[in-house]
């Protein structure tokens, strides 16, 4: 298995503008975590679901930040409109009973 | 107060020395406890994972839970250079497939 994939690897972008970024899961995972880490705030869950329908939202940091999770194989978080403090790494994961899968991430700086 | 609280490093160590990471964390109703490895520029690995109080082992791995003190542990023994990563200490109340706390990580290096 290729693991979990998120596209792009690296986006730069400007203020106001909007940002998407794409995961797909592990193929038989059923459940999709969306994650920002920084190093002032270290890894925090932004939004996770289960069999496509999100269960918890309450680390989406504000309204400019949604997820959607349309088929088991693919989500999107967009953050619009973008700002610089927006700049993270963000990470997709994926499980299956006791274990997450990270993907590789998306390095994110808004100037 | 942080739910989790791991301490950022960074730590340095010499090859083969034996290596002790700590977390602490403040919600009794944590059951179970992980730990993750983060390369530089890569997603956080599974490394190890136990449920409630105890010792489990893993290679040159061991990772130690004491509900009683609100405290985990990992130790790495006989340290290698190919372990310089940073671990995340990591916790929930039920399972991993749902809502983890992350610790903020401690940086690790171990010198040749």
């Amino acid at each position: 298995d290729a693991g979990v994939i998120q596209s792009p690897r690296h986006e730069v972008t400007e203020m106001g503008q909007e940002v998407t970024l794409r995961c797909k899961p592990i193929s038989g995972h059923d459940y999709l975590f969306w994650y920002r880490q920084t190093m002032m705030r270290g890894l925090e869950l932004l939004i996770y679901f289960n069999n496509n329908v999100p269960i918890d939202d309450s680390g989406m940091p504000e309204d400019r930040f949604s997820a959607k999770m349309p088929n088991a194989s693919f989500s999107t978080l967009k953050i619009q409109p973008s700002e610089p403090r927006d700049s993270a790494v963000y990470f997709c994961a994926s499980s299956v009973a006791d274990t997450q899968y990270f993907g590789p991430g998306t390095r994110l700086t808004v100037l | 107060q942080k739910e989790v609280e791991q301490d950022p490093g960074p730590l340095s160590v010499p090859e083969g020395a034996i290596v002790s990471l700590n977390c602490t964390y403040s919600n009794s109703a944590f059951q179970y406890f992980m730990w993750y490895r983060q390369y530089s520029r890569k997603g956080p690995e599974l490394l190890m994972y136990t449920y409630s109080s105890g010792n489990k082992e893993d290679g040159r791995f061991t990772a130690q839970v004491d509900k009683s003190s609100k405290y985990i542990s990992l130790f790495i023994r006989d340290s290698q250079p190919s372990d310089s990563a940073t671990y995340l200490c990591a916790m929930t109340t039920y399972s991993s497939a749902s809502k983890i706390i992350f610790g903020s990580g401690t940086r690790l290096s171990i010198r040749p």
